[in-house]
């Protein structure tokens, strides 16, 4: 079974700052799709980016993107210009191509330091 | 513009005391989905309907039921609540279940068992 591990319950970063957040996974296959959901407090989950693994090449969105390391099963999520708006809890999450159901890790709570 | 609406966004029940949760949508998607996050965990499927197909995960207590009687409505339907169902339920929709359609979330119902 695939899972999702995300190592930093909590972190903070100065506003304007960069910031990464770790996700490792496992899984045995080798097609999937990588996901950084995002949850500010009292709002719903929304889609921060997207990662394809049969592409090399990191996904990136604006001031998201993210560091994909298949052979460490490694998928990072970088934020640049940390803005205030950013403060949320984090997803990490994985996706076969077999199955309807996203595995999600625990989560990273990220708060901005003005 | 609201897409997924989940009713209430709080709700209060006593221990063994049935309970049902609502979720629409305004998106016109085929997939309505159930998760289920306690604190500091990771959100759980719990189930999801395919139109009017109905799958179950199979690690879902049969406390649990749902019902979706049209496109937009699904219901969460807790028959005998625990405090250990005490937590946030998700609904979230997508187009249809490919790895590419992205989920979109409602902002969640807080469940409390007393």
């Amino acid at each position: 079974a695939q899972t999702v591990t995300q190592s930093q319950p909590e972190m903070s970063v100065q506003e304007a700052e960069t910031v990464t957040l770790s996700c490792t996974y496992d899984t045995s296959e080798s097609d999937y799709y990588l996901f950084w959901y995002k949850q500010p407090p009292s709002r719903q989950m929304i889609l921060v980016i997207r990662q394809e693994a049969y592409k090399q090449q990191n996904a990136t969105e604006n001031r998201f993107s993210v560091n994909f390391q298949k052979a460490a099963k490694s998928f990072s999520l970088k934020i640049s210009d940390s803005q205030l708006g950013d403060a949320a809890m984090y997803f990490c999450a994985y996706r076969s191509l077999l199955d309807d159901k996203i595995i999600f890790g625990k989560g990273t709570r990220l708060h901005i330091l003005p | 513009d609201a897409m997924v609406i989940q009713n209430p966004r709080y709700q209060v029940t006593q221990f063994g005391k049935p309970v049902t949760l609502s979720c629409s949508q305004t998106l016109n998607h085929n997939v309505m989905y159930w998760y289920q996050q306690k604190s500091s965990q990771a959100p759980k499927l719990l189930f999801h309907y395919y139109d009017k197909d109905f799958n179950n995960e199979a690690d879902t207590p049969d406390n649990f039921q749902s019902r979706r009687p049209n496109t937009s409505f699904c219901f969460l339907d807790i028959r005998s609540p625990g405090l250990g169902d005490a937590a946030m339920y998700l609904c979230a929709t997508s187009r249809s279940r490919g790895v590419l359609d992205t989920q979109y979330f409602g902002p969640g119902t807080r469940l409390t068992v007393l």
